[in-house]
């Protein structure tokens, strides 16, 4: 059964970069057909999917966050890794990871990780 | 790209169907059949429901149907039950872009 669990910290300041891993378990991060992407929700709002990427590197990216946005894949760890930088308050949200089939849903999600900006 | 535009809130009493609606634009709903919807409870992560307008994964309800007419698709929950109350999220692609609605908060009276 396909498991995906973020990690990450859970305050980062005003201005810095929020970086934040997946790591999936229950399956080959390296499947073909199979993008792997982030998904953010701030307290008690909507969901607002930030990017996708596939094992061999290619990514999409939302193109309201695209200038701040960074996703990277460690295949050999079956990771792959978000960093999001010059965090403003508006960043603060859960921040959740996700299968993605290209073009189409996403399924499963992780559990969510929750990252507050504050100085 | 906007969000797509859903009720905030819908009810129904146990039994009963319901409907939730999803309006994007051409750009988006309008332009493909790939809309997926979501279920959330507090606290939760999303799960699931729909793909690709109105296929259930293994597992989800038959209760559970989606369509789409033009530019709006929608999730139609049948037979109610109090488990069912939760928000509801559609999604769609748009073209290298994937956009969400802003979310259905279900009731169950």
């Amino acid at each position: 059964q396909l498991q995906l669990q973020e990690s990450g910290p859970g305050l980062v300041k005003p201005s810095e970069t929020l970086s934040l891993t997946c790591t999936v378990s229950g399956g080959s991060i390296s499947s073909s057909s199979y993008y792997w992407g982030w998904i953010r929700q701030p307290p008690g709002k909507g969901l607002e999917w930030i990017g996708s990427i596939y094992y061999s590197g290619s990514t999409y990216y939302n193109p309201s966050l695209k200038s701040r946005v960074t996703i990277s894949v460690d295949t050999s760890k079956n990771q792959f890794s978000l960093k999001l930088s010059s965090v403003t308050a508006a960043d603060t949200a859960v921040y959740y990871c996700a299968r993605h089939v290209e073009y189409d849903w996403f399924d499963p999600w992780g559990q969510g990780t929750l990252v507050t900006v504050s100085s | 790209q906007s969000a797509l535009t859903q009720p905030a809130s819908v009810s129904g009493s146990p039994g009963q169907s319901i409907t939730i609606s999803c309006t994007g634009t051409s750009s988006d709903v309008g332009s493909y059949n790939l809309v997926s919807w979501y279920q959330q409870h507090p606290g939760k992560a999303p799960k699931l429901m729909i793909y690709e307008g109105s296929k259930r994964p293994s597992g989800v309800s038959n209760r559970f149907s989606g369509s789409k007419s033009g530019n709006t698709a929608s999730l139609t929950i049948s037979g109610l039950q109090a488990e069912d109350e939760a928000d509801y999220y559609c999604c769609s692609y748009a073209g290298s872009n994937w956009v969400f609605g802003g979310g259905t908060k279900l009731t169950v009276l």
